[in-house]
Order: structure tokens, then C-alpha cells, then sequence
């Protein structure tokens, strides 16, 4: 089955130091992988997406993502957390059973970045 | 920058009542989508479309249709509003495998 899991309901960190946001995948054929970021009350904004090349993707206001194929996996990082980073991110995998951008969506995570 | 509007922020609707959500994109994009989100549940796909007049079912299509008269509007219909319909609802549109979403409609059935 097509399916992307979340581990992490919530992950806290402090300003300043190193965060990540887990999400591992599985998929038939190569996955296309997103990240999208919702603040409260609020829709969702894309962060960024892998769809092939470079293992480490770059995406919006500092955050980046690192595909590694061999563990399913495609975590969201960034090198320092701020407050305003506090918001729910979801991963996403398209669906590889339609010719069209359908996604899956994984659960969310909510981070919590502490002054 | 690709817009995506929804029709109501928030709206509050008895059992019974037939519900429109209406979603309009400003991009000419073919493919347009519903979800609801539940705490817990993320992101259900309602249904798709992907051309005027084109639907597909997504995962959890009971209780909802959709209509897509032109390319730019997409709309959500609760035929007979339940209380398990309570939720929030967003609406995307997409190019480039990349989906742009609205801000989001959040439904309270009493």
C-alpha cells in the first residue's frame, strides 16, 4: 500500500539549535516527496519537493530535506530554529497509481520552537 | 503568485442542510482537489478532478459530490449535512506536481 507515516505528533526544540521532522515513505517506483507547512488557521504552503537529482533538496525560509532511498526516508531540517517556525508540517508522497499531482499525505507533526 | 480562494472562512450549517464550498484558482491549472482535515487524520483527499467536467473519487467520497462547470472553479456539495461533516475543509489546485492551497473552510454542523 501507498503510505506515508509521520512518526512525531509534536517535536520541541529551542531557538537557535538544530531541528528535524521525521517522515519515511512507501511507494511503488520512484517517489516524488513533499513538504508543506501549515501556521494556524491557515491553509498549507509548500516548502519543497523532491522529485529527482541531488539527494539534499532546498526549500523555503531556511529549511531543506534530505531524500535517502535506502531508508525510505525524507526528513526536513534546518540548521537553526526560530520562534516563528512554530507551526504543523505534513509530508506527502504523490500517488503513483494516477497520471495526475494526487497526493498522500502523512499525519503532520506540530513543532514547538522554546525561546 | 497562484491564488486559490475559498468561498467562506467559516461557516456554521444545521443536519439536513444541502452545503456548497465553492474553491477558485486564478492559475488556468487542469488539476484541482477537496480534503478535510481532522486532528490526528492530517489530509483526506475527497475528491479530484482534473479537467472541466472530470471528477474522481479520493479516498473518503461518502456524503459528497462535486461539480467543475469551468476550469477555474471547483466545488464541494454535502448533500444532506451530518455532524460528522464537522471539520476543515481545503481546497488546492496544482502544475508541476507542486499543490497550492486555499486558506481553508472550517464547517460546524449542528
Amino acid at each position: 500500500a501507498q503510505s506515508v507515516a509521520q512518526p512525531e505528533d509534536q517535536v520541541n526544540v529551542a531557538e537557535g539549535n538544530p531541528l528535524t521532522v521525521k517522515c519515511t515513505y512507501s511507494v511503488s517506483g520512484n517517489p516524488y516527496l513533499f513538504w508543506y507547512v501549515q501556521y494556524p488557521n491557515r491553509g498549507l504552503q509548500f516548502l519543497l519537493k523532491y522529485i529527482t537529482g541531488d539527494n539534499l533538496v532546498k526549500g523555503s525560509y531556511g529549511f531543506e530535506a534530505e531524500f535517502n532511498k535506502s531508508q525510505t526516508s525524507f526528513h526536513l531540517k534546518k540548521p537553526s530554529a526560530l520562534v516563528s517556525d512554530s507551526a504543523l508540517y505534513f509530508c506527502a508522497v504523490r500517488d503513483p497509481r494516477y497520471n495526475t499531482d494526487k497526493l498522500i499525505f502523512g499525519t503532520g507533526t506540530r513543532l514547538q520552537v522554546f525561546p | 503568485d497562484v491564488k486559490v480562494t475559498q468561498s467562506s472562512r467559516y461557516l456554521v450549517k444545521r443536519t439536513g442542510e444541502k452545503v456548497f464550498l465553492e474553491c477558485v484558482q486564478d492559475m488556468d491549472h487542469e488539476n484541482m482537489f477537496w480534503y478535510r482535515q481532522d486532528p490526528g487524520l492530517g489530509l483526506r483527499l475527497i475528491y479530484f478532478s482534473y479537467d472541466v467536467k472530470m471528477k474522481e473519487k479520493g479516498d473518503i467520497p461518502e456524503g459528497y459530490s462535486v461539480s467543475r462547470e469551468k476550469k477555474e472553479r471547483f466545488s464541494l456539495i454535502l448533500e444532506s449535512a451530518s455532524t460528522n461533516q464537522t471539520s476543515m475543509y481545503l481546497c488546492a489546485s496544482s502544475f508541476d506536481e507542486t499543490q497550492y492551497f486555499g486558506p481553508g473552510t472550517r464547517l460546524l454542523v449542528l
